[in-house]
């Protein structure tokens, strides 16, 4: 019963790499969402997505891109990492709206040198 | 003002005692609450949804003030197992579109 997968678990990076994470959910879920949590914060919405070939801009977007291709996966690409991405970042999805309770994946810890 | 405000914490309790936490909310209109548990370094889970009328769910409680914008979560008969961070979070229409708004959290330690 896997729910939500996100690939890589860890990574490094240098200032100015790219780098893409993956979220996959085999829920059949329509929405799908991107948070990073940082010490002492709430997690902030980055991007989400209401359905296939759909994103939409969350909270604090600068800097990151989305794509959702296929209902079931939901990229999220960091164009040219800064260090101030250096973060703990959360995939969730929900079958309805985002009202409603989500289903995390287990998360990427990923540091920006 | 925090959209969703908890006390960091923590609360360092021992087993068998009763806790409980509060959370504020700063939009009115919201319709959504729930409190999700979540473990040192894992993801937030679904610990429990809140409804107007106030729910429970074994040694957890949760109620909910609309008047007052408040939420809170009360854990009877703590046990070691209980010791995570409980998130408080809200749903709110902001930026124009719906979305949920997590609170920091508040953490739990259980002792023997």
């Amino acid at each position: 019963n896997a729910g939500v997968t996100q690939t890589p678990k860890f990574r490094v990076l240098k200032t100015g790499q790219s780098m893409t994470l993956l979220c996959a959910q085999d829920m059949n879920h329509e929405y799908m969402y991107w948070y990073r949590q940082d010490p002492g914060m709430g997690l902030r919405l980055i991007h989400y997505s209401v359905g296939e070939g759909t994103t939409a801009k969350g909270e604090v977007p600068d800097g990151y891109n989305v794509s959702r291709l296929k209902k079931q996966n939901f990229l999220l690409g960091l164009e040219s990492a800064a260090p101030s991405q250096t973060s703990v970042y959360f995939c969730a999805s929900s079958s309805t709206g985002p009202g409603q309770p989500q289903h995390f994946g287990d998360g990427t810890r990923l540091s920006i040198l | 003002r925090k959209e969703v405000e908890q006390d960091p914490g923590p609360f360092n309790v021992p087993e068998g005692a009763t806790v409980a936490f509060n959370c504020t909310y700063s939009n009115s209109a919201s319709q959504s609450f729930f409190w999700y548990r979540q473990d040192c370094r894992k993801e937030p889970k679904l610990l429990m949804s809140v409804y107007s009328s106030g729910n429970e769910d074994g040694r957890f409680t949760a109620q909910l003030n609309r008047a007052s914008q408040y939420i809170s979560l009360l854990i009877r008969d703590s046990k070691l197992s209980d010791s995570a961070t409980y998130l408080c979070v809200v749903n709110m229409i902001s930026g124009g579109y719906n979305k949920l708004i997590f609170g920091a959290g508040t953490r739990l330690a259980v002792h023997p």
